[in-house]
């Protein structure tokens, strides 16, 4: 059973750079038969992708957002990571992670998400 | 980048009502599309994938269908807990896009 959990501030300044996690629990993450992606919702809005690292290791990004967003991944911890950089107030949202299964491209299991406000 | 456009973006609907959703592609897709039901204040749940595969758990009622740039979600028998917003997602290319959401509400 896999789950996914994100983790990072409630709250950053314009211009800040942001940083989540995406804990992992779940056999499938340490023996890379999964990829992770990153999608965000702002508050009455749609979703939307922003990047994925797949069980290879190779990573895809948003068009709109390759610029500002960076994902790595510690296999070690079981976690992957996002970094965006210039956070700006129209960033606020709620961020989730969630799972593609190995060869796959859809995402079964999500994070509970957390939510981000970015206000000076 | 291959834009999804869904609709309608809202519908009112009774309990029982047949429901049905599209969403085309902005271009000719793989069968690399998947559905989602969101509830307020909670994550997406995944409920069809590649086109028309019912995801473990997910009732019978729901269904998909479609090829090409055209896409259907259906709903045969609307539930009391299917009111939520529904969303459709594509994968090309190494990128995924969402499409901008149904939200189904009760008549």
């Amino acid at each position: 059973q896999v789950t996914l959990k994100e983790s990072g501030p409630v709250l950053v300044k314009p211009t800040e750079t942001l940083t989540l996690t995406c804990t992992v629990s779940g056999s499938s993450f340490s023996n890379g038969r999964m990829g992770v992606s990153w999608i965000r919702q702002p508050p009455g809005k749609a979703l939307e992708w922003l990047a994925h690292i797949f069980s290879n290791d190779e990573i895809s990004y948003s068009t709109s957002l390759k610029s500002r967003v960076t994902l790595s991944k510690d296999t070690s911890k079981s976690q992957v990571v996002l970094t965006m950089t210039n956070m700006d107030p129209v960033d606020t949202a709620t961020y989730y992670c969630a799972r593609t299964p190995f060869y796959f491209y859809h995402m079964d299991v999500w994070g509970t998400g957390t939510t981000v406000t970015v206000s000076s | 980048d291959i834009q999804m456009t869904q609709s309608p973006s809202s519908l009112s609907a009774s309990v029982g009502d047949r429901v049905t959703i599209t969403c085309q592609a902005s271009e000719d897709i793989s069968n690399y599309l998947n559905w989602y039901q969101q509830k307020p204040g909670k994550a997406p749940k995944l409920l069809i994938y590649d086109v028309s595969n019912l995801e473990r758990g997910v009732p019978s009622r729901f269904s998909g269908s479609g090829s090409g740039t055209d896409f259907t979600f259906t709903i045969s028998s609307l539930q009391p807990e299917d009111f939520a917003t529904y969303y459709c997602q594509q994968y090309d290319d190494l990128l995924w896009t969402f499409g901008q959401g149904t939200k189904v509400e009760s008549k």
